[in-house]
């Protein structure tokens, strides 16, 4: 069984801080991994999606991927109060038709 | 666009009961899915498509089964509910060619409760 794992927090940080959350697969052969934040009682919504080892940056987002090491991180910077939620990783599966989640990792930033 | 759509967005059923969820997009994505989500877990698939007429499963399928006649539509039928069945379940979309995945776009959820 295929797996991908997240530390599950809470992961606490202050407004403006840096917020820094991991996740490993198991699957050598995924070929794209993607970050959803998910709001307490709403759906997922997309973050970053990564497809190529090294960095991916979106305004305050940046996607890290390695495959290497089998290893993708979300870092938030200049965190705010409304990026409290909780964020899922997920990588494909072998044959592209699927993802796997984690089990999320619950982020929360004071004021 | 509506997006992903999914009714009802809440249902209490009794055990032995079924139903149908609802799940549609207007997207043209020929990629559909079914999670479920228990509190503190991550999304377990049940089901998906990868086009009209062709469904595989999921990580958690028994209990459920799906049909895909149309692009757009992508129900899930529950049969004979029991309290295991109790969940939160979202529908998702994507448009997705070869072995890489896009991005998947989901509905607002259906919250069931099985007594």
């Amino acid at each position: 069984q295929k797996e991908v794992e997240q530390n599950s927090g809470p992961l606490s940080v202050p407004e403006g801080a840096i917020a820094s959350l991991n996740c490993t697969y198991s699957d050598r052969v995924s070929q794209s991994f993607f970050w959803y934040r998910q709001y307490s009682g709403k759906s997922p919504e997309l973050i970053m999606s990564i497809y190529s080892n090294g960095d991916k940056e979106d305004g305050r987002f940046t996607a890290q991927l390695n495959k290497a090491s089998q290893y993708v991180s979300l870092l938030i910077r200049d965190s705010q109060p409304s990026d409290s939620a909780t964020y899922l990783c997920a990588s494909s599966n072998q044959a592209g038709t699927a993802l796997i989640f984690g089990k999320g990792t619950t982020l929360s930033v004071s004021s | 666009n509506a997006g992903v759509t999914q009714t009802p967005k809440f249902r209490i059923l009794k055990i032995g009961q079924s139903m149908t969820l609802q799940c549609a997009q207007d997207m043209n994505h020929n990629y559909m899915y079914w999670y479920r989500q228990d509190p503190g877990m991550g999304l377990k698939l049940i089901y998906y498509s990868v086009g009209a007429g062709i469904t595989d499963k999921g990580e958690v399928p028994n209990g459920y089964n799906v049909s895909r006649s149309t692009t757009e539509d992508f129900p899930l039928r529950l049969e004979l509910a029991a309290p295991s069945q109790t969940s939160v379940y979202f529908c998702a979309s994507s448009y997705s060619r070869g072995r890489s995945q896009e991005t998947q776009y989901f509905g607002p959820g259906t919250r069931l409760l099985v007594l």
